[in-house]
């Protein structure tokens, strides 16, 4: 079993629309969570940190659910500019070191 | 803003070839990771390192070697350059151990011939 797992997608979506995306990890000593996206051929950048309360960054709700070990991002009145890969990636441990899922792919259309 | 800079965006090597990938960042991070990135597999941890002169093996550290004399620089060397060494490298930092995000810099796209 991966330690993060994302669904790959893609998920092909109208411009306007809500997606959703989950991703499930396996380690209960998980201390960080975090969504990055990526776009072709570019470096991974930092979306928004996930909190254990959730928290939101104007379009973007993240999610953590402990008890099931599982982590949401949801993204409303979605762009064109929003089409890029999602990681989930998680913490474990002392020295930051992260895992990361193998990311979700997001298109958004007209 | 935390800026990581990569030596080089684009590398061509031959097999057999000793390579150095150097990163360096700007913000005295304490921390520095060195990434490959593989479609289908996503990052994997290479070697990180916590401190100057320290260094730890990740994931995937076979074929591969690191160095850290000062502390803004962390440097990726493969001894001996194979075809299955040919991926994405992506450099990171982060500030401590405190559980903050890590920030990469734009990574080097290395093809063993």
């Amino acid at each position: 079993r991966k330690e993060v797992e994302q669904d790959p997608g893609p998920f092909n979506v109208p411009e306007g629309a809500t997606v959703a995306f989950n991703c499930t990890y396996s380690n209960s000593a998980s201390q960080s969570f975090f969504w990055y996206r990526q776009d072709c051929r570019k470096e991974p950048k930092l979306l928004m940190s996930v909190y254990s309360s959730g928290n939101e960054d104007g379009r973007f709700t993240a999610q953590l659910n402990r008890a099931s070990q599982y982590i949401s991002l949801l993204i409303r009145d979605s762009k064109l500019s929003d089409s890029a890969t999602y990681l989930c990636v998680v913490g474990t441990g002392g020295g930051n070191k992260l895992t990361f899922g193998t990311g979700t792919q997001l298109k958004v259309e007209l | 803003d935390v800026k990581v800079t990569q030596s080089s965006r684009y590398l061509v090597k031959r097999t057999g070839e000793k390579v150095f990938l150097e990163c360096v960042q700007d913000m005295d991070h304490e921390n520095m990771f060195w990434y490959r990135q593989d479609p289908g597999l996503g990052l994997r941890l290479i070697y990180f390192s916590y401190d100057v002169k320290m260094k730890e093996k990740g994931d995937i550290p076979e074929g591969y070697s690191v160095s850290r004399e000062k502390k803004e620089r962390f440097s990726l060397i493969l001894e001996s350059a194979s075809t299955n060494q040919t991926s994405m490298y992506l450099c990171a930092s982060t500030l401590d151990n405190s559980n903050q995000p890590q920030h990469f810099g734009d990574g080097t796209r290395l093809s063993i011939l």
